[in-house]
């Protein structure tokens, strides 16, 4: 399958931790989205990759989230302290251009 | 006030039922997209519009620009349609070139056999 795969499906932690997750998107899309999505809510827009380039963050990007797609392929998404607000489904999303092709979401749970 | 609305938020039909869902936005747009999600989270695209209307087995997408209005319709409604339907705008963010997406709430289907 040559679909957009994020890693892991479900992550658990203590607040407090830190956690990474890891999105593998479709092989030829040059641009890679991050966003969170909370029960009973549409996604939020987190981040933007064009290649390797993040060229926007939204607010919601506290300081202790960190995002990186190093040689402009996979990316990953770090939180660090986490808290108890951080849970949350974590959805990537690749395109070429106009359509995004989303992957199955990291589903984080905060203790 | 949410620059993308969705109606209703939750919806219960029988099994053949023809269904509506309806969506309204406030912003200019580049296309407007139906997407599908199933619990567990995985989101799968069923429609890009830009203009008219487009049709994929039972299920029809229509837009009308002018009224910032998009309507889903399925047809002969199916228990394995029950998921939720997000309508999501698209639109190019001209500082930094980002092309992003707005999504509603979401509409919750489930469909009775």
């Amino acid at each position: 399958d040559t679909g957009v795969s994020q890693n892991p499906r479900h992550k658990i932690t203590k607040r407090g931790q830190n956690v990474t997750f890891r999105c593998d998107p479709i092989s030829e899309h040059n641009r890679l989205y991050w966003y969170r999505q909370t029960l009973g809510q549409g996604p939020e827009f987190l981040t933007y990759f064009q290649n390797e380039a993040q060229l926007e963050k939204s607010r919601l990007l506290s300081d202790r989230f960190s995002a990186e797609r190093p040689k402009g392929s996979f990316s990953t998404l770090e939180i660090q302290r986490t808290e108890q607000g951080d849970s949350a489904m974590y959805l990537c999303a690749s395109s070429s251009f106009y359509e995004q092709y989303f992957g199955p979401g990291t589903r984080l749970t905060v203790t | 006030k949410n620059e993308v609305e969705q109606s209703p938020q939750n919806l219960t039909a029988q099994e053949g039922e023809f269904i509506t869902i309806n969506c309204s936005y406030s912003v200019g747009i580049s296309a407007l997209h139906w997407l599908q999600q199933h619990p567990g989270g995985g989101i799968v695209s069923l429609f890009m519009l830009s203009s008219g209307k487009k049709k994929h087995g039972r299920l029809i997408a229509t837009i009308n620009i002018q009224e910032k209005h998009s309507s889903l319709h399925i047809t002969a409604s199916h228990p394995r349609d029950s998921a939720v339907y997000i309508c999501a705008v698209s639109q190019i963010q001209v500082t930094s070139g980002t092309y992003k997406y707005i999504f509603g709430t979401g509409t919750r289907l489930k469909v009775l056999a």
